[in-house]
């Protein structure tokens, strides 16, 4: 049973702390996705890569958030230094595109994020 | 510019009711047109999907009806029960970064 994983799974840091996200997306998917989900904006596109290679970011705030895929195993999410207002839950998702086409997303069970 | 548009915010229906639920979206473009429910404490999950080149698609006591010219798709949910209470998500889909866009939710409660 393939599963988009997520570490970790929970985190509580302080305002100012850097804190990394990591993702592992579903064997022979070629696209990451990674959103941001609160109940006033509720799911946020935050930045998606294709075969490693990043095609959008514009929904991160690129000053203090980054997004990396280091190999095809493993997609991060980054943010230095974390703020109050970040406190969310973070979602990876996985999918295969074909002919250019978006196809259904496989979402992991999320890292849930509160920053003091 | 809002891509996507869902209604209703909330819904609460008696068991065994007829949960309805509707997307608009403005991207012609758009070939996919996805459910995704979600349960607390968890991610959005595909619950099902239909192509443009049909206007309806069943599974189950889930159906989608597609209306193409009005650019709007909406999830029927029949003889619903309180396993069924969830967020439903709509996510038409295609090419591009637009295409990644998700509606505002529909926190659906369903009463025993």
């Amino acid at each position: 049973d393939a599963r988009v994983t997520q570490t970790p799974r929970h985190k509580v840091t302080e305002m100012g702390q850097e804190v990394t996200m990591r993702c592992q997306p579903i064997l022979g998917h070629n696209t990451v996705f990674w959103y941001r989900q609160t109940m006033m904006q509720g799911l946020e596109l935050l930045a998606y890569f294709r075969n490693r290679a990043p095609l959008d970011d514009s929904g991160m705030p690129k000053d203090r958030f980054s997004a990396e895929m280091p190999d095809a195993t493993l997609a991060t999410l980054k943010i230095q230094p974390s703020e109050p207002r970040d406190s969310a839950v973070y979602f990876c998702a996985s999918g295969l595109v074909l002919r250019g086409s978006q196809e259904t997303q496989y979402f992991g069970p999320g890292t849930r994020l509160l920053v003091l | 510019q809002q891509q996507v548009k869902q209604s209703p915010q909330s819904l609460i229906v008696q068991k065994g009711g007829i949960s309805i639920i509707n997307c608009a979206y403005e991207n012609t473009a758009f070939d996919y047109f996805p459910w995704y429910q979600q349960f607390p404490g968890k991610g959005p999950a595909l619950l099902i999907a239909i192509r443009p080149d049909v206007s309806e698609k069943k599974e189950g006591r889930f159906t989608i009806s597609f209306n193409k010219s009005a650019k709007q798709f909406s999830l029927h949910i029949m003889d619903s029960q309180p396993g069924d209470s969830a967020t439903y998500f709509c996510s038409p889909g295609g090419t591009g970064r637009r295409a990644l866009t998700f509606g505002s939710g529909t926190r659906l409660q369903v009463q025993p």
